[in-house]
């Protein structure tokens, strides 16, 4: 089984800074990575995944990931947030192959300030 | 535009009461997921399936069951409501076979009193 740690539950920032939100997961066969926007009484949007290739994944929003198998990690940063970026992120993780049920981190909330 | 419709977006029932949340999508996507939403335990999956008729437990499928009698369709039951089952309910669809990710709905959100 996979399983996902989103060590941030909240992450506080000023508009124009840089921000990274942090998923480290867990399995022992190879995986598929995602990340998801959750914005206010919304449902949850796809920002980018990670299927194989290049590990440097871009998304939409101006947001990128970094696959990092030797640390498990699948890192979310975005060199200069906005206010609407404010909204919960939430890293998921699948088995590759044949597409099934992902597991989904805790969740992080992003807000940003003026 | 492609989407993943849940009929209601707020709900109040009573304790013991019987309730359908209803998904429906139109991507033609052969797997469907019932997932709630808690604050700090993200999303955790009720029940899922891979065709019609068929359906698979998912890690908290206590106190729900679900019906899939045709594709576009996937309907969550609680059988008799009960105040810990106050939550935000999403759906989900995706293929089977390409690994697009889900597509989600708007989400459910359900009050038991």
């Amino acid at each position: 089984a996979q399983s996902v740690t989103q060590l941030d539950s909240q992450v506080p920032v000023f508009e124009e800074a840089p921000v990274e939100l942090r998923c480290n997961y867990s399995s022992s066969v190879s995986v598929y990575l995602f990340w998801y926007v959750q914005y206010p009484n919304q449902g949850l949007q796809l920002l980018l995944k990670y299927l194989s290739g290049s590990t440097l994944v871009k998304g939409i929003n101006g947001f990128e990931a970094e696959f990092n198998k030797s640390q498990t990690s699948f890192h979310l940063r975005k060199p200069s947030v906005h206010i609407s970026d404010t909204a919960e992120y939430f890293c998921a993780v699948t088995k590759t192959g044949t597409a099934s049920k992902l597991t989904f981190g805790t969740g992080t909330r992003l807000q940003v300030t003026l | 535009d492609v989407k993943v419709t849940q009929s209601s977006r707020y709900l109040v029932k009573r304790t013991g009461e019987k309730v359908f949340l209803e998904c429906v999508q139109d991507m033609d996507h052969e797997n469907m997921f019932w997932y709630r939403q808690d604050p700090g335990l993200g999303l955790r999956l009720i029940y899922f399936s891979y065709d019609v008729k068929m359906k698979e437990k998912g890690d908290i499928p206590e106190g729900y069951s679900v019906s899939r009698e045709k594709k576009e369709r996937f309907s969550l039951i609680l059988e008799s409501a009960s105040t810990n089952q106050t939550s935000m309910y999403l759906c989900a669809s995706s293929f089977v076979h390409r690994n697009y990710g889900y597509t989600f709905g708007s989400g459910t959100r359900l009050t038991v009193v």
